[in-house]
Formats: structure tokens, sequence, C-alpha cells
């Protein structure tokens, strides 16, 4: 199956800095969601990108699907943005069985 | 959350038990995953349903496990002889369009489920 590997597994940030989060993954993928799992345990869906580039508010995301990697911006962060940001890519088999990363930790300290 | 409802929101067993976790989306939703989160780990894959039938239980740790979807809605994950290391959040998800098999992924609340 696919592997993915997330970076940083920690981060730390000051509010109103700004990140970005890498995820590299093994194997040609039909799709890549980018989720942010928050303290309460849900999994809210912030991109669905299997290639190029979107932007949603203060987050964005890039995928260059040939070089098997995906970037999450996120900028001008806010204690709210703490969580686990998770990659998922998948579709290869052309369903959606997405493989999860073990995920960033994101603390954003006042 | 996002249409879907997992019942019970959480589960305390003793090992040995047998437990059954449902999952109840909006209708309409042709496919239908199970995955599970243990502490500090991303989900993993478990069993996708098309309609009915389970297309891919690849992902399902051992026989103790199963699940079913009698009439392509609601599904209901069985777990018998429960282990401590069954201990985790079961998580059911289904695709963004219904009657679409791919596409963006959206998660249920999941149970959580605590193996004493």
């Amino acid at each position: 199956g696919i592997q993915v590997e997330q970076s940083p597994p920690d981060l730390i940030l000051q509010e109103g800095a700004n990140s970005t989060l890498r995820c590299n993954f093994s194997d040609s993928v039909n799709n890549l969601q980018w989720f942010h799992q928050n303290p309460w345990g849900q999994l809210i869906n912030l991109f669905y990108i299997p290639s190029g580039t979107k932007q949603n508010g203060r987050l964005s995301a890039t995928t260059v699907a040939t070089e098997r990697y995906s970037l999450l911006y996120i900028s001008s962060s806010q204690t709210t943005d703490s969580g686990v940001y998770f990659c998922a890519p998948g579709g290869s088999g052309g369903y959606q069985k997405v493989t999860f990363g073990i995920g960033t930790k994101l603390q954003v300290i006042p | 959350g996002a249409g879907v409802s997992q019942t019970p929101s959480n589960k305390v067993t003793e090992k040995g038990k047998y437990v059954e976790l449902r999952c109840d989306p909006i209708s309409g939703h042709t496919a239908l995953y199970w995955y599970r989160q243990s502490l500090g780990q991303g989900p993993e894959f478990l069993i996708y349903f098309q309609g009915t039938g389970a297309a891919d239980d690849s992902g399902l740790p051992n026989d103790r496990f199963f699940a079913v979807r009698p009439e392509g809605s609601v599904s209901t994950l069985k777990i018998q002889r429960t282990e401590r290391g069954d201990s985790a959040v079961y998580l059911c998800a289904f695709p963004r369009a219904s009657g679409r098999v791919g596409g963006e992924l959206f998660f249920g609340e999941g149970s959580r489920l605590t193996v004493l």
C-alpha cells in the first residue's frame, strides 16, 4: 500500500506566524485530501487536492503529483488552528481508499 | 458530523465481550467506509462497502472483526471477543457526492471503544 510521510511531526508556533507542512507519498494517486483533527477528535476536511494549488482563507495547499508530495501552508496562524493535520492520499484502486499519515501536531500559542 | 450518525459515541466494555458499532449515513450514499484510529495514530482503513456488499475488507485486522450493510444504508461493525488492543475510535466515512464511489471523503464523529 501507499506509504505516507508527514513532516514535521510536531510544531509549535507563535500566534501570527506562518508555517508549511509537508506530505510525501510513495505511489501514484488519484486524489489527496488534507484534514484537520480538532481537539474534540472531529476530522474536518480542508482540501481535496489531487494536483495543483487551492486556497481557502489563510490556508492553501499544493500537490505535485508527479513528484509525489503535497504542501499545506498556514498563514497568520491562530490558536484555533491547533490540532493534528493529516494528509491522506489514495484512490488508485478506483475508489476512495485513502491512507493517512501519522499527522503533524500543531500547537499555536498566544 | 457531516450528515452521518455513529452510535454509541462512547462504549466501555470488558475484554472478551462482543461489541456492535453502528453507522447511519444520510440516504443515497452507495459507498461507505470504516476506519479506526488508535491513540496517536492516523486513521487506518478497515472495510469499504459498495451498496450491500463489502468490496474491500482487506483492512479488517482478523476474523474477530466483521461488518455488514444489509440494506445498503446503515452499517454495523461487529467485534467478537474484544481485546484491549481493539481500543480505538471507529470512524465511518462516505464520499462527498451521493452515488459516487470516488471524490472527497467525509467522516463521522466516531465511536470511541475502550476495552478494559
